[in-house]
């Protein structure tokens, strides 16, 4: 069993619509960040939270420490959104343990 | 400047050749990480230097040899590598410490390797 599980694995949406990433992890954390890498491209980190909520744009991430789980969500999805989202569990000894990611593409 | 650089981009080398891959960081960062990743999976952690001393290896084959020559500067050199060590390698830093408010990874762009 991974140390960190996503879902859904692959996610089509129309432009516009509400999309959640969800995000379920066994590992005592630190913190937990949220990655997004485009196809062929680097990895750029989109948040990293330890307790409750972040927001930035049209990007919104919550965290529930005690049932383990935090969600990605993005609001008025747009094409650029497209990507492979990766959730990361970060324990007390910088070790960074990866989700398989959840590839999002957004439909015109 | 919150950039990771890695050289070169893109790199194709015979299963004779000796070749590096470079990673640089200017942001203070204590950690910094080797990770190679396949076509559509996560990246797999292959490295990990602390404050310039190997801190992590995963078991990674004697083929791939780290170097930190100072705290902005990490290379991967590679030796008689197989096809299948074709892969994208990310560099990546962070701040060292196990804290919440520390650690956030920042990634360079990748270098594309292929193996012939």
């Amino acid at each position: 069993k991974n140390e960190v599980e996503q879902s859904p694995q692959n996610l089509t949406a129309q432009e516009g619509e509400f999309i959640t990433i969800n995000c379920s992890y066994s590992v005592g954390i630190s913190a937990l960040h949220w990655l997004q890498q485009h196809p062929g491209g680097g990895i750029v980190s989109l948040f990293m939270l330890s307790s409750g909520k972040k927001k930035h744009g049209r990007l919104i991430a919550t965290i529930n420490i005690q049932e383990k789980h935090s969600s990605l969500h993005i609001t008025a999805s747009h094409p650029r959104d497209s990507a492979v989202y990766i959730c990361a569990a970060r324990n007390t000894g910088n070790q960074f343990y990866f989700g398989t990611g959840t590839s999002l593409t957004v439909i015109p | 400047d919150t950039e990771v650089t890695q050289t070169p981009k893109h790199l194709v080398m015979g299963m004779t050749n000796k070749k590096s891959l470079k990673c640089e960081q200017h942001m203070g960062h204590r950690a910094m990480y080797w990770y190679k990743q396949k076509a559509k999976k996560p990246p797999e952690l292959m490295f990990v230097y602390s404050y310039e001393k190997l801190s992590i290896n995963e078991s990674v084959p004697s083929r791939f040899s780290p170097e930190c020559p100072n705290s902005s500067l990490l290379n991967l050199h590679l030796h008689a590598l197989q096809p299948e060590d074709s892969a994208l390698y990310l560099c990546a830093s962070s701040q060292w410490g196990g804290g919440a408010d520390t650690g956030e990874l920042f990634f360079g762009e990748g270098s594309r390797l292929t193996v012939l």
